[in-house]
């Protein structure tokens, strides 16, 4: 079945760096732009980066730009998160997700993973 | 940026009642690329609407939307148990940031 399996959440010091992974199954990752949304502790979702299903475009939350980088690696099904300079604000589950449609770009995101935390704190 | 404010923050219905949600945004929508999630606590989202209207894959029909331009509904014709959780609308398409409302939250009254 269609699955997205996140890793690579832990607890980092401000000023530090993270990365996430999002490994993909059951679908044509190579067909599917990719996002990551984010989720501090009881607030709401927040978009925090998207790439298209080729790696050509990408696109980022005000909040992120030029400390967090989104990759994708087709060959081995997987979506990347880069995160450096981190904040305590960016402490939260962060999702991937998956476009609803194939080549398409910035759409609604229809297969979420269940997400992995990131604790931003000295 | 498209700032999406979402009404009421809370709605406290019973099992069996009609939902009703709204969904504003500061301008408008293109092409009505207005989604809808529903996220029930530790859980991930779950993909409801899409294109205002447009019924995802598996969800049952007494979910709808509706709406264009800056104005979104989405109704819930007979609230079932499973359905009482936090609801987030959000624009998406050709104009990064994607923004998601800040949520509304129907529980059992």
């Amino acid at each position: 079945q269609v699955q997205l399996v996140e890793s690579g959440g832990g607890v980092v010091q401000p000023g530090g760096s993270l990365r996430l992974s999002c490994a993909a199954s059951g679908f044509t990752f190579s067909s599917y732009g990719m996002h990551w949304v984010r989720q501090a502790p009881g607030k709401g979702l927040e978009w925090v980066a998207f790439i298209r299903y080729d790696g050509s475009n990408k696109y980022y939350a005000d909040s992120v730009k030029g400390r967090f980088t989104i990759s994708r690696d087709n060959s081995k099904n997987t979506l990347y998160l880069q995160m450096n300079s981190l904040r305590a604000e960016d402490t939260a589950v962060y999702y991937c997700a998956k476009d609803l449609f194939w080549f398409g770009e910035l759409c609604p995101m229809d297969v979420w993973g269940k997400g992995t935390t990131v604790t931003v704190s000295s | 940026e498209i700032v999406l404010t979402q009404s009421p923050g809370t709605l406290s219905l019973s099992p069996g009642e009609r939902a009703t949600l709204s969904c504003r945004a500061s301008q408008s929508v293109s092409s009505s690329y207005l989604a809808w999630y529903q996220q029930k606590p530790g859980q991930a989202p779950r993909l409801l609407i899409y294109g205002a209207s447009s019924r995802a894959t598996g969800i049952p029909d007494r979910f709808s939307g509706s709406g264009s331009g800056t104005d979104f509904t989405l109704t819930i014709s007979r609230l079932e148990p499973e359905d009482f959780a936090v609801y987030y609308c959000q624009q998406y398409g050709s104009s990064p940031p994607q923004t998601f409302g800040q949520g509304t939250k129907v529980e059992i009254k």
